[in-house]
């Protein structure tokens, strides 16, 4: 099994650019999430989706943008890269119909800088 | 609002002892409470989980977990440490009432267990 599965791995910008980090599902989970990680401050949501055609934010929503056309995939987009939107990010999912008690699954992260 | 708090950056402990990491919670509800495990370079895994009933829950690893609501406490504890063990441990929480399903992370505690 596949998992979660994120895109690129490691990406380089400079600030201004845009660009999408890719997750993928194959376990028909409803619910993904995406959270950056810094050093010092553990993990913090930036988005969430309960479902396809359903997205919210979360702690740090600001700069990015997220949408769910189908039950599989999450992308996330960076709209205008900044320095301190250099991080790792990470994509996690859980077991339909049980998002509140479930645990999450992760995908192996995508590490970003931005110049 | 959640929050989570693990008070030790660092937990130091000789391979064969038994180690104790630290967490803390905040919820206005009843929660729901998780440690993850992350190794180098790798995503967050899930090690236990407490939803209800028995106080002590055990996980993947040897690894279990004791909830104490007076205290508000969800410690993770292993009675003979691994070198294999050492790894950066998350604690994170989830209030049973809310419908956001958000899961909140502390900062995160590294465990370095010595030969």
């Amino acid at each position: 099994n596949a998992g979660v599965t994120q895109t690129p791995k490691f990406q380089v910008l400079k600030t201004g650019q845009s660009m999408t980090l890719q997750c993928a599902q194959d376990m028909n989970h409803e619910y993904m999430s995406w959270y950056r990680q810094d050093p010092g401050m553990g993990l913090r949501l930036i988005h969430y989706s309960v479902g396809a055609g359903i997205t919210d934010q979360g702690e740090v929503p600001n700069g990015y943008n997220v949408s769910r056309s189908t039950t599989e995939d999450f992308p996330l987009r960076l709209l205008s890269a900044a320095p301190s939107q250099t991080s790792v990010y990470f994509c996690a999912s859980s077991y339909k119909g049980h998002p509140n008690t479930g645990e999450l699954f992760f995908g192996e992260g995508s590490r970003l800088t931005v110049l | 609002a959640q929050s989570v708090a693990q008070p030790e950056d660092q937990v130091n402990v000789a391979e064969g002892n038994p180690l104790t990491v630290k967490c803390t919670y905040s919820v206005s509800g009843n929660p729901y409470l998780f440690w993850y495990v992350q190794y180098p370079n790798r995503g967050l895994q899930f090690l236990l989980k407490y939803i209800t009933g028995d106080n002590l829950v055990k996980g993947s690893y040897g690894f279990e977990a004791e909830f104490n609501k007076s205290q508000t406490s969800f410690h993770l504890k292993k009675p003979s440490a691994l070198v294999s063990d050492s790894a950066l441990y998350f604690c994170a929480v989830r209030d049973k009432g809310d419908s956001s399903y958000k899961l909140i992370f502390g900062s995160g505690t590294r465990l370095l267990v010595r030969p």
